[in-house]
This record gives C-alpha cells, sequence and structure tokens, in this order.
C-alpha cells in the first residue's frame, strides 16, 4: 500500500521568507504527484501537478516542486511567501496506471506573518 | 463553469441514525470521488465512481456506501451513525479519473451527536 508522509506539521514564516514543505512517498510504481491547498474557508484546489518530463514543475503564485525519485520526494518550494499563502498543503500520490487511489499526506499547516 | 457542489454543507445526525450526501460533478466529468476528511487521519479515500460503477474503494466499513446516477451526480450514504463518523466529507470531480486532477467541492460537515 502506498503512503504519504509530509514531514512538516506546522509551519510559521515572516513574509519574505523563503519555503520548502517536504513531502515523501512509498510506492514500488509510476505515480502522478500533487500539491493542494486549502485557503481558510475555501475548497481544496490543484497548486500544482508532475505526471512526467522534467522533474522541476511550476504551479500557480510562484510556487514550483521537484520531484527526486531516487528518494521518493515531492518538495514544495516557494522563494519568497505572502501573507496570502496562509493555507492548509497537501501532498497527494496517485499511482498512474491500474487502480487511481490517491493517497494524501496529513497536510501541513502554513501561517505567514505580514 | 460552475464548480463541484455539495449539498448539504452542514449536517447533525444522532448515533445510529443514516445520512445522505449529494455531490453534484463539474459539467463533463464522470468521475466521482468521495473523502472523509478529519484532523486525526487527514484526507481518506473512500471510494470512486465512474460511469455508475464503483471502480475505486478506500478501507472503510461497508456501513459506508455511494452511487452515481446517469448524469454523473452522486451520492454517498453512512448508515448506523458512530460518533467516529463525524468529519468533513469531500466530494472531488475528474475527467476520467483522480489520477489527472480532481476538482473538489467545499465538503459536508457531519457531526454525529
Amino acid at each position: 500500500a502506498q503512503s504519504v508522509s509530509q514531514h512538516n506539521h506546522h509551519v510559521i514564516l515572516s513574509e519574505a521568507a523563503s519555503l520548502e514543505l517536504g513531502c515523501n512517498y512509498s510506492y514500488g510504481g509510476t505515480v502522478n504527484l500533487f500539491w493542494y491547498v486549502q485557503y481558510p474557508g475555501q475548497h481544496l484546489q490543484l497548486l500544482l501537478k508532475y505526471f512526467s518530463g522534467d522533474p522541476l514543475v511550476k504551479g500557480i503564485k510562484g510556487f514550483e516542486a521537484e520531484f527526486i525519485k531516487s528518494k521518493f520526494s515531492f518538495n514544495l518550494r516557494k522563494p519568497s511567501v505572502q501573507w496570502s499563502d496562509t493555507a492548509e498543503y497537501f501532498c497527494a500520490v496517485v499511482p498512474s496506471g491500474g487502480s487511481y487511489i490517491p493517497t494524501f499526506g496529513r497536510g501541513t499547516s502554513l501561517i505567514v506573518h505580514p | 463553469k460552475a464548480g463541484v457542489t455539495q449539498t448539504p454543507r452542514y449536517l447533525i445526525k444522532t448515533r445510529g441514525q443514516q445520512v445522505t450526501l449529494s455531490c453534484s460533478p463539474i459539467s463533463g466529468h464522470r468521475s466521482v470521488s468521495w473523502y472523509q476528511q478529519t484532523p486525526g487521519q487527514g484526507l481518506q479515500f473512500l471510494f470512486e465512481y465512474f460511469s455508475e460503477t464503483q471502480r475505486n474503494k478506500g478501507n472503510f466499513p461497508g456501513r459506508f456506501s455511494g452511487r452515481q446516477f446517469s448524469n454523473s451526480r452522486s451520492e454517498m450514504n453512512v448508515s448506523t451513525l458512530e460518533l467516529g463518523d463525524s468529519a468533513l466529507y469531500l466530494c472531488a470531480s475528474s475527467l476520467q479519473d483522480p489520477g489527472t486532477e480532481a476538482f473538489f467541492g467545499q465538503g459536508t460537515r457531519l457531526t454525529v451527536v
């Protein structure tokens, strides 16, 4: 069975600080990787995704993530956070063949102080 | 285009009762997935429906069931409610499967007392 681990449960930063949220997964086959974000009072929405190709993917609002296959990692980064980035961030893994059962990490709560 | 709509937004039920939640996917999306979100367990996959058939199922007891109609709208049912079923239930729709991209609704907050 696949699993997803998000190392940071709570992160507090000041505006303009750099952000890196860790995500590691365990699964023996090929996967599609996602980061979803949930802003306060809003629904979950896609931040970025990786299916294949360039392991460095760019998403909305200046976010990017790098897939490192050898480390089973898909870390999320942003060079300079803003107060509006305050949200909960979820990493998700879906096997890319056969069953499409998504596994989500438990989420990282990010608070950005102005 | 209209997003994923879930009704009702809030529900309070008593232990032992049953409940039905509804989800209207984005027009044209054929895959509907359901998730349970709790502070302790995070987001957990319940099941996925595609073309009125359950295609994938997570590790939840048989009290949790669902169905999908010909217009892709979906319902999930929880029978014999337990206190531990209190959670936010999320529905997500995808064009073909959640392995591409999932569009989430606002969720139904279920409280079991």
